[in-house]
């Protein structure tokens, strides 16, 4: 079984840049692709980008180039950045797991929330 | 607005069945075999239901069941228990090679 945790700031300022990380552990970095979601107070949920253990990114068109996924196997961690952040962005931000050759999200983060406010 | 319409809530008696649909379109749900359903309790991570339309994830009810009919996905559950008691989601992968969701449902059980 997968276990994921998120971490970082939990107040951004608007237009600022939103940093999480998320790390893995009971489970080899190479086996999934590695995803942000997120979910608005009270909203439903959203998928933000997922990367590979080599690298290869897929983002979520709407967000407008402003999310950058990364990963360091080395730590079994994989990070997202959110740029030039507003209000509608404050969210609970979960890391999960994409299976290769799959289209579910299996294994969860408790997530995090984030918000921005000056 | 949510890409996926579901019902916002639904209620069923303990023991009864419920259904919870989930409305796309020919680019999303009705695509690929690719619709997942997951079951979120207040204040906590969704959790896999039903993966692949059909599918149950190791550890998942049997009372629980999916399935899918043109653009639209449904999840039954029989055999309603106040642990049901939570919000639903659906997710659909879309030729576009992203994923969609509906707005949740909110199941009550009376």
């Amino acid at each position: 079984q997968v276990q994921l945790q998120e971490s970082g700031p939990g107040l951004v300022k608007p237009s600022e840049t939103l940093s999480l990380t998320c790390t893995v552990s009971s489970g080899s970095i190479k086996s999934y692709y590695w995803s942000w979601l997120r979910q608005p107070p009270g909203k439903g949920l959203d998928w933000i980008g997922y990367i590979s253990h080599t690298g290869n990114t897929n983002y979520n068109p709407s967000l407008k180039s402003r999310a950058t996924v990364s990963i360091d196997p080395s730590k079994n961690q994989f990070s997202l950045k959110l740029t030039s952040v507003t209000a509608a962005d404050t969210a609970v931000y979960y890391c999960a797991t994409l299976k290769y050759g799959g289209a579910d999200f299996e294994y969860w983060g408790q997530g995090t929330l984030a918000t921005v406010s000056s | 607005q949510s890409a996926l319409t579901q019902p916002a809530s639904v209620s069923g008696s303990p023991g009864h069945s419920i259904t919870i649909s989930c409305s796309g379109t020919s680019s999303d749900v009705g695509a690929y075999n690719y619709v997942s359903w997951y079951q979120q309790h207040p204040g906590k991570a969704p959790r896999l239901m039903i993966y692949d339309v059909t599918k149950r994830p190791s550890g998942v009810s049997n009372r629980f069941s999916g399935s899918k009919s043109g653009n639209t996905a449904s999840l039954t559950i029989s055999g309603l228990q106040a642990e049901d008691e939570a919000d639903y989601h659906c997710i659909s992968y879309t030729t576009s090679s992203t994923w969609v969701f509906g707005g949740g449902t909110k199941l009550t059980v009376l």
